[in-house]
């Protein structure tokens, strides 16, 4: 089982430069989420959805954008990068009710 | 202001000398509690959820508890295999309809030398 599968692994942008981080899941999954950790932080919620076509804020969606087209994809897209964006992003899916968030590896982005 | 805090950042043990980790949280109306694991360059994994006070979960050398405010993660004897960041997060029935939605702490980041 492949899980969450995160890409690219690592990136290194230019600041003004717009890029898609990939986010795919074969668990058949509703829910999913991006969240992005910063050196000494907890994770923080960028976006979430519950389903295909259904999205939304999380605490930090400033400088982001998502769409969620089908059941296994849920893209985030930066489309002006900012050094404050140069961070560990992960995404992460659940089936819903009570059961537990699975996180793919990450991508990790640097914005120079 | 973090609405989750764990306590110590850091903590190092020697094989075999059990400890606590804290996760101590500030607002009311908990959904879930959670703990997860997390290795250098991976994403989190799922150890635990707590959903009530009083409750209690176990694995291996492990056992989490819940109290109004806080949880614990006790770690029985053990062994270099178990360093690791431990992260505490939570979710709330009044901000947002998905348990998904987590805060989380900062982590305690556990290192055992054998």
């Amino acid at each position: 089982n492949a899980g969450v599968t995160q890409t690219p692994k690592f990136r290194i942008l230019k600041i003004g430069q717009s890029m898609t981080l990939q986010c795919t899941q074969d668990m058949n999954h509703n829910y999913m989420y991006w969240y992005r950790q910063d050196p000494g932080m907890g994770l923080k919620l960028i976006y979430y959805s519950v389903g295909a076509g259904i999205t939304d804020k999380g605490e930090v969606p400033n400088g982001y954008n998502v769409s969620r087209s089908t059941t296994e994809d849920f893209p985030l897209r930066l489309e002006l990068a900012a050094p404050s964006q140069t961070s560990v992003y992960f995404c992460a899916s659940h089936a819903g009710s009570d059961s537990p968030l699975h996180f793919g590896n990450g991508t990790r982005l640097t914005v120079t | 202001e973090d609405q989750v805090t764990q306590s110590p950042e850091a903590l190092r043990l020697q094989e075999g000398e059990s400890s606590s980790l804290n996760c101590s949280y500030t607002v009311s109306g908990l959904r879930g509690l959670f703990w997860y694991r997390q290795d250098p360059g991976k994403g989190p994994e799922f150890l635990f959820t707590l959903y009530s006070a009083g409750e209690e979960k176990e694995k291996e050398r492990l056992k989490a508890t819940l109290t109004k405010k806080e949880s614990f993660l006790h770690i029985t004897a053990p062994k270099p295999e178990d360093s690791a960041t431990y992260l505490c997060a939570v979710s709330y029935f009044d901000r947002g309809s998905t348990l998904g939605r987590l805060y989380f702490g900062r982590g305690t980041q556990l290192t055992v030398w054998p």
